[in-house]
Order: structure tokens, then C-alpha cells, then sequence
């Protein structure tokens, strides 16, 4: 069964620090991993998508990559601001269907 | 472009009540559809999912159920609300494209508080 984990489950820094997330699955046998973030009391927006055949995407400020082979995910936040504070969670799909498996998240807090 | 429906947006019912919770989809034929449960303290459970009309499958049984009546509409019942089916309910969407390709979209929510 595949199990996803998200290290650490809080984060606060100051503005302008990059900062790093990161994500860990136990079966690296999947079709895709997504990365979402979530605000209080929201729904989850997809912030990007990276195929299994794929080691990285970008999409302004943020960039994710994947190791399939050792079973990690690592989304790269640059010059975080205030208004990237939220919870982001990574999800697998498996090859077995159209499920996604999420991580328990990281509540990230940017301090101005 | 699509979009994704949920509502209503919050919902206090009381224990042993019916529910009915309803997701629709625009902009996209035959998507995928899927209902997830956020409780405090958890992660996001999928509770069900369906591939087509009438075609729903269960991940964790419980006393929820789902039905698809249109290709675009997705609700999730319950006869008897229990305490623990309070949380954030999800619905979700995707579409299967060539290479495995599939992105799935999320609505904004219902939050359901049971008393």
C-alpha cells in the first residue's frame, strides 16, 4: 500500500528565504505526482504536475522535482512571500487507477 | 474552461439526519469524479470515485454512498449522519489523457459539522 510523507508538518520563515518541501513515497511505481496547496477553509488548487517520466517542472516562482527511483519529491519555493502561506501537500497517483494518495502537508507560515 | 461546483458551502446537521451533497463539473465531458473527506488532524481520505454513470466505486466502507445520475453531477448521501462524518467534504475532477496523463481539480468544499 502506498504510504506518502510530507517532512516537516510545519514551517515558519522570514520574507525572502527560499525554502524547500519535501515528500517521500514508499512505491515508486507511479504514474504522476501533483503538488497542491491549500488555504484555511479552501479547496486544494493544483500548483504543478510532474509525470513519472519527468524530473522536474517549474511554474514561476516554484519548482518541483521527483526521483521516482528513491522515492522523493522536493517542491522549491524562491523568495517566499507573505501570501505563500499555506498548506502544501504532494500526492501520488499509482499505476493501479485514477487515485491519488496525499501526504499529511506542510503548513507553511511566511512572516513579513 | 472548467469549472467545479460544490454546495452547499457549509452544512450543520444534526446526528441521525439524511444527507446530500452535491458536485457538478462544466466545461469537460466524462470526467473523472471523486469524493475525499478532510477531517481535523487528518489527511485527505478518498471516499469514492467513479470512472462514468453509474459507475462508482468505494474505497472505505462506511454509511456514505455516492451516485452519478448525469455525467457531470456527483452527489454524496447519507440516511443516518453519524458524529464522525463531520469534516470537510471534496470533490475532485479529472480527465484521462494519452502518456497517463491526469490532473485532477478540486472544488472549494462543504464543511459539515454534525451534532
Amino acid at each position: 500500500k502506498q504510504e506518502v510523507t510530507q517532512i516537516p508538518a510545519a514551517l515558519s520563515v522570514p520574507e525572502g528565504e527560499n525554502l524547500v518541501l519535501n515528500c517521500s513515497f514508499t512505491d515508486s511505481a507511479i504514474y504522476n505526482l501533483q503538488w497542491f496547496r491549500q488555504d484555511p477553509g479552501k479547496g486544494l488548487t493544483s500548483l504543478l504536475l510532474i509525470q513519472s517520466s519527468q524530473r522536474e517542472q517549474t511554474s514561476g516562482r516554484l519548482n518541483a522535482s521527483l526521483d521516482k527511483s528513491s522515492g522523493r519529491s522536493t517542491l522549491y519555493i524562491a523568495a517566499s512571500q507573505p501570501g505563500d502561506s499555506a498548506t502544501y501537500l504532494c500526492a501520488v497517483r499509482g499505476r493501479a487507477g485514477n487515485m491519488l494518495t496525499f501526504g499529511g502537508g506542510t503548513r507553511l507560515m511566511v512572516k513579513p | 474552461s472548467q469549472t467545479i461546483h460544490q454546495w452547499p458551502a457549509t452544512l450543520v446537521q444534526p446526528v441521525g439526519s439524511p444527507l446530500s451533497l452535491e458536485c457538478t463539473v462544466e466545461g469537460t465531458s466524462n470526467p473523472n469524479l471523486y469524493w475525499y473527506r478532510q477531517a481535523a488532524g487528518r489527511g485527505l481520505q478518498l471516499l469514492f470515485y467513479s470512472v462514468g454513470i453509474g459507475q462508482i466505486s468505494s474505497e472505505v466502507p462506511q454509511n456514505l454512498s455516492a451516485s452519478r445520475p448525469q455525467d457531470r453531477q456527483f452527489i454524496l448521501s447519507s440516511k443516518k449522519l453519524l458524529l464522525s462524518d463531520s469534516g470537510f467534504y471534496l470533490c475532485a475532477w479529472s480527465v484521462s489523457l494519452s502518456g497517463g496523463y491526469n490532473e485532477q481539480f478540486f472544488g472549494p468544499g462543504t464543511r459539515l459539522t454534525v451534532l
